[in-house]
């Protein structure tokens, strides 16, 4: 099973600053996505992280807003950008592979904007 | 566009009882998954079905998959407090394996 290490695990920010979430797998896999967590809710998908091209957005999510990379098989970066109180949440990371089983998820960032 | 529902919201449940959390799906999905989460963490991958009619158990949960009524069964024997939790069912749509994820289950399981 694929390890995946995220962070920061969690962070206060002030609104209209950015914040940059790192996501690291062990192992080359092929699929990244990026979710959301909203208090109290389910998980909702922000985007599909590609390797080397722009990353595939889902409804409601754009890339002025959450500008993402993915400049290798195992590292992405999602970036919350002018951030406002609405944008509190958990952040996960999630990889796996067309011919593995699994879909794993990182540890999650908590934001808080203040 | 594939859609999760999930049901119940809220459950509460005396030890040693048994119950089901019901995960129903809109179109094709050729996997469904199990997940658990505790407060404040990340999701712990529990089961994934991969054909109609498959089941899995792990302790007191057991799941299975019906992909001609696109329903997924989370049955849960005896509880215990330790799986007081959230579930949530999820179904890929797409060749990228994205996952759509249902309301989730919040599970209390009192003494």
């Amino acid at each position: 099973s694929a390890v995946i290490s995220q962070k920061p695990s969690r962070d206060i920010c002030q609104r209209g600053t950015s914040l940059t979430i790192q996501c690291q797998v062990d192992s080359q896999v092929t699929m990244m996505f990026w979710y959301r967590q909203q208090p109290g809710q389910s998980l909702t998908l922000i985007a599909t992280a590609n390797q080397g091209s722009e990353a595939t957005y889902e409804s409601g999510f754009v890339i002025d807003k959450f500008p993402i990379s993915r400049p290798n098989l195992t590292f992405s970066t999602l970036t919350v950008s002018n951030m406002s109180p609405e944008d509190s949440s958990i952040y996960l990371c999630s990889a796996g592979s067309r011919l593995k089983r699994e879909a794993f998820f990182g540890q999650g960032t908590r934001l808080t904007v203040v | 566009e594939l859609k999760v529902e999930q049901n119940p919201l809220f459950l509460s449940m005396q030890e040693g009882k048994n119950y089901t959390i019901y995960c129903n799906y809109s179109t094709t999905s050729d996997r469904l998954y199990w997940y658990r989460q505790d407060p404040g963490k990340s999701l712990e991958s529990l089961f994934v079905l991969l054909s109609n009619g498959a089941v899995k158990q792990e302790g007191r949960l057991m799941a299975s998959l019906d992909t001609k009524a696109r329903l997924s069964t989370l049955h849960i024997t005896a509880a215990v407090h330790d799986l007081s939790a959230t579930y949530f069912c999820a179904g890929t749509s797409g060749s990228a394996r994205q996952l759509t994820f249902g309301s989730g289950t919040q599970l209390t399981v009192l003494p």
